[in-house]
């Protein structure tokens, strides 16, 4: 089955830029979605298919997917982005398909 | 407003049988396929299953394969999760959430989730 790697953690000082990173096989030729999740709280939409963004979350969020990673960039971080995110693929190269998660990645703001 | 609402979690015995539902409100519920995602205590993310829009086509987790069963009543605009024998690792917080097209747009929205805790 198909693999999304996180790196566990990512720290960051406010006002500055935070990049997560998903790495998986010849991701780029896949579209990837990202998720926000705060403690006790569902999942939110951040980036879907690779780089655009729902309603409602600000600019300061992109992404980009090429090659074997796909990057979520938070420009101008903020306290109210810690929370750990999660990268999601829609895998069809099995005998059935699946919808898979990375393991997450819990950004800390300093 | 769009919104998915959870119910039916709890505590079960290792062996049980529990039937979670999801009720969809504020859009066209037939328009999107649905799926049940779960969380473990301290986990990541895992799919659990996936209806279409029509609930013609359904797909499952290796770990939950034959144990599990998902449907949907579009007229009721709701979706369910037939959960028999449950193990102590199906312990986790589960989310339904929707999607309008399976390798694109993501999981746009989500619910509140709703806890399983298989324990004896």
């Amino acid at each position: 089955s198909y693999v999304l790697t996180q790196p566990p953690s990512v720290s960051v000082a406010p006002g500055q830029t935070a990049r997560i990173t998903c790495g998986g096989n010849n991701i780029g030729s896949k579209s990837v979605h990202w998720y926000q999740q705060k403690p006790g709280q569902a999942p939110v939409l951040v980036v879907y298919d690779d780089s655009d963004r729902p309603s409602g979350i600000p600019e300061r969020f992109s992404g980009s997917n090429s090659g074997n990673t796909a990057t979520l960039t938070i420009s101008r971080v903020e306290a109210g982005d810690e929370a750990d995110y999660y990268c999601q693929v829609w895998d069809s190269s099995s005998d059935h398909p699946d919808w898979v998660f990375g393991g997450g990645t819990k950004l800390t703001v300093l | 407003q769009v919104q998915l609402v959870e119910s039916g979690g709890g505590l079960v015995k290792p062996g049980g049988s529990l039937r979670l539902s999801c009720a969809a409100s504020g859009f066209t519920f037939s328009d999107y396929y649905m799926s049940w995602i779960r969380q473990a205590p301290g986990k990541g993310l895992e799919w659990v299953s996936y209806i279409s829009s029509s609930g013609s086509t359904i797909y499952y987790a290796d770990s939950v394969k034959g144990r599990f069963t998902i449907s949907r009543d579009n007229a009721k605009n709701s979706l369910y999760l037939q959960m028999n024998s449950l193990r102590a690792e199906d312990t986790a917080v589960y989310y339904c959430a929707r999607g309008k097209q399976e390798n694109y747009y993501g999981m746009d929205v989500w619910g509140q989730g709703t806890t399983v805790t298989v324990s004896s």
